[in-house]
């Protein structure tokens, strides 16, 4: 069972309403990251963090942002929540000391619902 | 264009039936792939991963085999139980460690039944 948690798992908000979801770790992985999936579509990257003080935007157009200001939190903020951000946004972390098995450990995952 | 197309999309067996999912990829450059299990409502977990050199990995009655000369991979499930109705998703990286990029599968939607 991984280390990762992510609150809240679910979620039901107005438009323009700002949220923040939050993601930890205890394994003391140098790397994080945001995905979002909808139903039967494949996870896409939208941010991601190297370590402390580093994010970098992902391969999917997001309005959110995220911070990295210690090694076990990653939250994600959308400043003004719309329908169309209605998806579920799981959080990961990886160990690059790894080399080739390295391996992302998802935490369970935040269900949006924007009305 | 890298691409992951996984088949079938979706699949039903009975219990105690066995299975096989699988994975195409155009990755390139390789450097692993993973499958992973999602169960509703929760995020991935990993079941195998493989390098290049790697043609089979078992994980329980989970066993992944690996052809990266033609790019296929695939997933047996062994002995289906109802906890095995799940995502499965294959996911390849194009180079290790920090500069990997991950690209991921729609997933095969397995259905156990009794």
């Amino acid at each position: 069972e991984a280390d990762i948690y992510q609150t809240p798992r679910y979620l039901v908000i107005g438009t323009g309403k700002k949220i923040t979801l939050e993601c930890s770790q205890t394994m003391g992985h140098d790397k994080m990251y945001w995905y979002q999936q909808d139903p039967g579509m494949e996870l896409h990257l939208i941010h991601y963090s190297y370590g402390v003080n580093s994010t970098e935007k992902g391969d999917l157009s997001s309005e959110s942002t995220v911070s990295r200001i210690r090694t076990e939190h990653f939250p994600l903020t959308l400043e003004s929540a719309r329908p169309s951000h209605t998806s579920q946004y799981l959080c990961a972390s990886s160990d690059p000391g790894q080399g080739d098995q390295e391996t992302q450990y998802f935490g369970p995952g935040t269900r949006l619902l924007v009305l | 264009k890298n691409q992951v197309e996984q088949s079938p999309q979706s699949l039903i067996i009975l219990e105690g039936k066995n299975c096989t999912l699988q994975c195409n990829y155009t990755v390139s450059p390789f450097s692993n792939l993973r499958w992973y299990k999602q169960d509703t409502g929760r995020g991935p977990v990993s079941l195998t991963i493989m390098t290049f050199s790697e043609n089979t990995k078992s994980n329980g009655r989970y066993t992944a085999t690996l052809d990266a000369d033609t790019k296929q991979s695939s997933l047996h499930i062994t002995a289906s139980q109802l906890s095995d109705s799940a995502s499965y998703i294959c996911v390849v990286s194009d180079r290790g460690s920090t500069l990997g990029r991950l690209y991921f599968g729609r997933g095969t939607q397995l259905t156990v039944w009794p």
